[in-house]
């Protein structure tokens, strides 16, 4: 199962760009890159998947290099609401949904 | 996207008796799903991963005794915590696979449990 490291916390001013970087090192082949957000007593919250380059949708972006050992969700422009906790996850058919959460970087989002 | 619910959303029970917890994928099939365990400001712990129509698959150190899971259809998945304790207080959280998705999961809404 591919495991996944990320910074702990985070802070931002609201407005500002984040930008939250995951280490897979050993990411197979067939995975998918997943990222999570939760916020308190509620289940996690999908955000983005992608498998490589970039992948944008209305609420953040997605870069993932070339070798996929790492990726980095942009969030633009963050509000007070975006304080949570986000979750990469390596998700992937032939690695049975690995399903083990890391311990999360948790965002806050200050005026 | 694709929804799981799960009810009860809270739920307080004594000391001693079982609590059952269920989680339904409510517009998709679901032969996988996953039961989670959360203790307030720690990560999602993988608890057991259900099987519709076979035996769940449990994490080490889950007693399968003590959290049953029955998963007896398609959409729906059922954690029953027996003879409930204090130190089974949490939050508990199902997904499930989304269909034709590079495995995308789908998380219930989640379930506390105070067991008093």
């Amino acid at each position: 199962l591919a495991k996944t490291t990320q910074p702990i916390s985070m802070d931002s001013y609201e407005g500002q760009e984040v930008n939250i970087t995951c280490s897979h090192n050993n990411i197979a082949t067939n995975d998918y890159i997943t990222w999570y957000q939760q916020f308190p007593s509620q289940g996690p919250r999908f955000i983005i998947q992608g498998y490589k380059t970039k992948v944008t949708n209305e609420v953040a972006s997605l870069f993932i290099p070339a070798d996929r050992k790492s990726s980095t969700l942009s969030l633009p422009r963050v509000s007070l609401s975006d304080t949570a906790v986000y979750y990469c996850l390596v998700l992937g058919s032939n690695s049975g949904y690995a399903l083990n959460f890391g311990k999360g970087t948790s965002l806050l989002v200050t005026p | 996207g694709a929804v799981v619910s799960q009810h009860p959303s809270r739920v307080i029970c004594k000391s001693g008796t079982s609590v059952k917890i269920e989680c339904r994928s409510l517009d998709f099939q679901a032969t996988t799903m996953f039961w989670y365990r959360q203790f307030p400001k720690q990560s999602l712990m993988l608890m057991a991963t259900s099987n519709e129509g076979s035996k769940a698959t449990y994490e080490q150190g889950v007693e399968k005794d003590k959290f049953l899971i029955n998963h007896a259809s398609l959409t729906l998945s059922t954690l029953t915590v027996t003879s409930a304790h204090p130190e089974d207080s949490s939050f508990y959280i199902c997904s499930a696979g989304g269909q034709g998705t590079a495995g995308e999961l789908f998380f219930g809404e989640g379930s506390r449990l105070t067991v008093l």
